[in-house]
């Protein structure tokens, strides 16, 4: 398998800008996972999917921020408008329920999002 | 509910020495225990998992951790450190959402750096 693919590995825009961020999770994974990292925050859950539907999006910082997980094989994240302060590494992982690694997440490359 | 406590935001050692990374958790139940590593911009890689089974864990690389439910403790060791050891250390602990599911529960993370 692949792996969680994510796209782009880079982006730097500037404020005020809508930045969308790709997932591609393992296949046969049920659960879909966005995070961010940041220096000040460390990783941090932002929302989670459960067979394409969003389950616990708590950690979803503002209204500015929005995913989507049309089918089992993509999601997005997408910003809009984009800060500065959302400068940061956002991570998708994937996983599933199933033995024999059930809750064992595995975790695309990332996404380093800069903000000028 | 559940956190977990890194006791040292960095660790420095030679190489060849032994490696300590310390971990304590606090859970109502009894909990899933993970190590993830993170090379430098790089994403999140399985190291080790306690899932209730035997205390004390192997994982890849030579890293084993022990579950010391007494302590709240899963620390991390190495017998002898290399260089490719050098990245950030993350602990992490399963804990339960409003959706039933253990979401990860990460530590703010030890950066071990090893000096020839």
């Amino acid at each position: 398998d692949a792996g969680v693919i994510q796209s782009p590995r880079h982006e730097v825009t500037e404020m005020g800008q809508e930045v969308t961020l790709r997932c591609k999770p393992i296949s046969g994974h049920d659960y879909l996972f966005w995070y961010r990292q940041t220096m000040m925050r460390g990783l941090e859950l932002l929302i989670y999917f459960n067979n394409n539907v969003p389950i616990d999006d708590s950690g979803m910082p503002e209204d500015r921020f929005s995913a989507k997980m049309p089918n089992a094989s993509f999601s997005t994240l997408k910003i809009q408008p984009s800060e500065p302060r959302d400068s940061a590494v956002y991570f998708c992982a994937s996983s599933t329920l199933r033995v024999p690694s059930p809750y064992e997440q595995y975790f695309g490359p990332g996404t380093r999002l800069t903000v000028t | 509910a559940q956190s977990v406590t890194q006791l040292d935001s960095h660790v420095s050692v030679s190489e060849g020495t032994p490696v300590l990374l310390r971990c304590n958790y606090s859970s109502s139940y009894s909990p899933s225990l993970f190590w993830y590593v993170q090379h430098p911009n790089k994403g999140l890689q399985l190291l080790l998992k306690y899932t209730s089974a035997a205390t004390l864990v192997k994982g890849i690389n030579g890293f084993e951790a022990e579950f010391k439910k007494s302590e709240t403790s899963f620390h991390l060791t190495k017998p002898s450190a290399h260089m490719s050891d050098a990245a950030e250390y993350f602990c992490v602990v399963s804990g339960m959402t409003p959706g039933g599911y253990n979401k990860l529960i990460f530590g703010a993370g030890t950066r071990l750096a090893v000096h020839p």
